[in-house]
């Protein structure tokens, strides 16, 4: 089946710190990947994807490569902020087939100043 | 910019009560799903349609609750009766799935800000 299993948090870091959350997946087909933030009170927002082997993604300093070769999909920024703070939830989406999301479990990051 | 609109954003009710909760996809999105998030579970899905059509709601408790798509701009999450484990936000999300190019499609979701239902 499709799943996705992710780092647990809490994760606290103090600004200008390294942030790597670990994300790894198992799929039935050739998924599409997905970095999906959601910030205090509001919906969730894509934050960056990839759809194939080796693609990285990236945005807003945030990056994650998709490697079929380990199944993951890390989410890697060099120098967090305090805006940074959010809950991170890594995603596939099964493309040859229905197109739904499978989310994991959800890394809150609390960044210090 | 277009965007999931949901409502209400907060609903306080009683134990026992109808709730309905309504979402707007993006204009031309042919795909909806509705997600419940609480602390415990997470993000969980409870239905989703294409086409209007509802493709899984294995999610949803049948007894109480019902989704439906009345028409390309609305889809509804009825909760009857409520029950206070109903208490959770509920996020609605559209996308785009090009059936003639199941490949090609990168499976991208919008979802509208959620709605907050507290059962008392």
């Amino acid at each position: 089946g499709n799943s996705v299993t992710q780092m647990e948090g809490p994760v606290t870091l103090s600004e200008e710190a390294f942030l790597t959350i670990n994300c790894t997946y198992t799929a039935t087909g050739y998924p599409s990947l997905f970095w999906y933030v959601q910030y205090p009170g509001e919906g969730l927002q894509l934050l960056l994807k990839a759809t194939k082997a080796d693609d990285k993604g990236s945005n807003k300093g945030f990056e994650a490569t998709y490697r079929k070769e380990t199944t993951s999909f890390h989410l890697e920024k060099g120098s967090v902020q305090v805006s940074d703070s959010a809950v991170y939830f890594c995603a596939l989406s099964d493309r040859g087939g229905a197109n739904n999301l499978f989310f994991g479990t959800g890394t809150r990051l609390t960044v210090i100043p | 910019d277009a965007r999931v609109t949901q409502t209400p954003r907060h609903k306080v009710t009683e134990m026992g009560q109808e709730v309905t909760m309504r979402c707007q996809p993006i204009l031309g999105h042919n795909t909806v799903f509705w997600y419940r998030q609480t602390m415990m579970q997470g993000l969980e899905l409870l239905a989703y349609f294409r086409n209007r059509a509802p493709l899984d709601d294995s999610g949803m408790p049948k007894d109480r609750f019902s989704a439906e798509m009345p028409d390309a701009t609305l889809a509804t999450l009825k909760i009857q009766p409520s029950e206070p484990r109903d208490s959770a936000v509920y996020f609605c999300a559209s996308g785009l799935v090009n059936m003639a190019a199941i490949w090609g499609n990168t499976g991208e979701l919008f979802f509208g800000e959620g709605s907050r239902l507290t059962v008392l």
